[in-house]
């Protein structure tokens, strides 16, 4: 079973328009991390965001925040007033606590393009 | 200045050869990964070291050996390539106790004929 799912492959979203790329995880742990990365063209993995599963308030960094639904094991990216250089793979990844060292599993992506 | 780097960025070679990849961190982290990005963009972990210690061995071919010589390398050494090896490998780092951070390389693009 996948640990990580991302239901949109592909979306098309105007410029300036909010946008949700939609993550759901499934794990047996109470400790973990959720994370979303941004991966351009180019072709570097870019950090964007990162939700502790304790953490009580939904993370959010400049226009990308993380709203966190634990019950449902949801950990959506919103993006607040899109920009042409939003354009790229997302791709939401989790941390789960093994012998010491936290690897992440990652979901299939979502290509993400805007549109002018 | 580079917080990881890799090289070679690109790396083009035959089937039945042995390659290696070389990470190098500058932050001080202590925990090092190897991730591969297949054609379809999936990227999955391979390896972690954390204070010269193989933490995770996800299912990889022996083939695979990650080398360590010390806390701000690892390198990826690949024996007898495949074409099914072929893929994007990127390196990370983070701190054991800032895990949520990792620092990705710009990756290794491998391509095997």
């Amino acid at each position: 079973a996948q640990k990580i799912t991302q239901t949109q492959p592909g979306m098309f979203v105007q410029e300036k328009e909010a946008v949700t790329l939609d993550c759901t995880y499934d794990t047996s742990d109470q400790s973990y991390g959720l994370f979303w990365y941004k991966q351009p063209s180019s072709g570097e993995m870019i950090f964007l965001i990162y939700q502790g599963s304790y953490d009580e308030q939904n993370a959010t960094e400049g226009r990308y925040s993380l709203n966190f639904q634990k019950a449902r094991k949801s950990a959506n990216l919103v993006i607040s007033a899109s920009q042409l250089g939003d354009s790229a793979m997302y791709f939401c990844a989790m941390r789960e606590v093994r012998g010491g060292a936290d690897g992440l599993t990652f979901g299939k992506g979502t290509h993400l393009i805007i549109q002018p | 200045d580079t917080a990881v780097s890799q090289t070679p960025k690109y790396l083009v070679t035959q089937m039945g050869n042995d390659k290696s990849i070389k990470c190098e961190q500058n932050l001080g982290h202590d925990t090092m990964y190897w991730y591969k990005q297949d054609s379809k963009k999936f990227l999955k972990i391979m390896f972690s070291y954390n204070n010269k210690e193989l933490i995770i061995n996800e299912t990889v071919p022996n083939r695979f050996s990650p080398k360590s010589p010390d806390k701000a390398h690892l390198n990826l050494h690949i024996n007898s390539l495949e074409l099914g090896d072929s893929a994007v490998y990127f390196c990370a780092s983070s701190q054991v106790d800032r895990a949520y951070e990792q620092y990705f390389g710009p990756g290794t693009r491998l391509t095997v004929t």
